[in-house]
Parts: C-alpha cells; sequence; structure tokens
C-alpha cells in the first residue's frame, strides 16, 4: 500500500531534550513538508523540502530542524530551543508531476507532549 | 502575508438541514483546499479548487471558489450525523514560496 507513514505516534519529552519525529512516503513524492497543530487550532508551517538535499524554513521554523537525505525521508527534530513543543505534528507530501494541482497528502500525525 | 479566515469557527446543527461554512482570504491565489479532521486523526483531503468559479460535489458537501470576492464555500446539504467533524480550508501562496497556509477550522457537530 502506498502512503506516509508517521512514528511514533505518541512521543514524550523532557524538557531540555531534543526528539526526532520519523516521516517516510512510498508515494514517489518529490515534496514534503511538517506541520505543527495546537488545539483548537489550524495547521501551521515548519518546514518544507522540494528536493533532496535541500529545504527552507516555514511560518515557524525557530527550535526545529530537519534534514532530506532520501526522497522518502523527511525526519524532524525538535530542538530543546523550542519552547512550546507539545502538540500534533502532521507530515505531508506531494507529487511535482501532478499538472499544478499542488495537493497535499497527510501522514497520521505525531502527538508530541513535553513533561 | 497571507491570512485565511473561516466563519464560523464553531457549528451545532440538526440532521436534515443545510448550512454553509465561509473561508476569506487576504492574497491572491487560485489554489484553494478543503480538508476534514475527525477527532485525534489526521486530515483527509475533500476537495481541490483550482480557478474561478470552480465548483466540486461529494454527496452531500458542495464546494465553490471566487477568486475575485478570494471567497470560498463549503455547503451542506440535508447534513447527517456522519458529517460531524472539523472542516478546514488552506489556500496555497505560490509565487515561490510552497505549502500551505490553513484557516483554523470549522468544528461541526450534526445532532439527531
Amino acid at each position: 500500500d502506498g502512503g506516509i507513514t508517521q512514528s511514533p505516534k505518541y512521543l514524550f519529552r523532557k524538557e531540555g531534550q531534543n526528539v526526532t519525529l520519523s516521516c517516510e512516503q512510498n508515494l514517489n513524492h518529490d515534496a514534503m513538508y511538517w506541520y505543527r497543530q495546537d488545539p483548537g487550532q489550524g495547521l501551521r508551517l515548519i518546514y518544507y523540502s522540494q528536493i533532496v538535499n535541500d529545504f527552507q524554513k516555514g511560518d515557524i521554523a525557530e527550535g526545529y530542524s530537519v534534514s532530506r537525505e532520501k526522497k522518502e525521508s523527511f525526519p524532524l527534530t525538535v530542538t530543546s530551543a523550542q519552547k512550546n513543543p507539545t502538540a500534533f505534528y502532521l507530515c505531508a507530501s506531494r507529487s511535482n508531476r501532478d499538472r499544478g494541482i499542488n495537493e497535499q497528502f497527510f501522514g497520521p500525525g505525531t502527538r508530541l507532549t513535553v513533561l | 502575508e497571507l491570512k485565511v479566515e473561516q466563519n464560523p469557527l464553531f457549528l451545532s446543527m440538526q440532521e436534515g438541514k443545510n448550512y454553509t461554512i465561509y473561508c476569506n482570504y487576504s492574497t491572491t491565489s487560485d489554489r484553494l483546499y478543503w480538508y476534514r479532521q475527525d477527532p485525534g486523526k489526521s486530515l483527509e483531503s475533500l476537495f481541490v479548487l483550482l480557478s474561478n468559479g470552480a465548483v466540486k460535489q461529494e454527496g452531500r458537501l458542495m464546494a465553490s471558489l471566487d477568486t475575485k470576492a478570494r471567497l470560498s464555500t463549503l455547503h451542506i446539504t440535508a447534513a447527517v450525523h456522519d458529517l460531524s467533524a472539523t472542516y478546514f480550508c488552506a489556500v496555497w501562496e505560490g509565487g515561490g514560496a510552497d505549502g500551505l497556509t490553513f484557516g483554523k477550522g470549522t468544528h461541526l457537530i450534526i445532532q439527531p
């Protein structure tokens, strides 16, 4: 089955720790994205990557880092510099071959809680 | 900076009724998306609207786009309980930037 997987589903972190959230897709999509969702809010863009070995900051990149060493993988690290990391994190991807439709497809999400 | 506003943010309605959710956005765009989210779940794509006057329908849901007014609507016809969810609109700004800008969502409860 083609799709986007995120792991873990739930993650607990102590203050001061860095944690890495995994996102993998086997859709052969080119672009990948990380969004953050806070309770009762819409999604906000953290980082995106349109090709391997390249990525761009989104609206709320401070305290986060990413890498894109393989087309199918786009891990997100939440660093200790992120002051309020408790949130629901969603990974998305899209194909560059969709004739400009730019439709993004979302993974199941990781719920991060800072203790 | 692109801003996307949805209203209402919360809607409680009875089965069988009709209602419309509105999505306004602040800059020129012809790419608008509607998503559904169930509690604790991810986002499911509902509609992709790509041009002025675009209208898409799926079951009891119909979405439209007016790029001149910078307005999209999601209309619910004869609501049923299964449509209870949070609905988000999102806009792709383009022009070198990537990623979607989302509204805050409309939390819809449909009561029997």
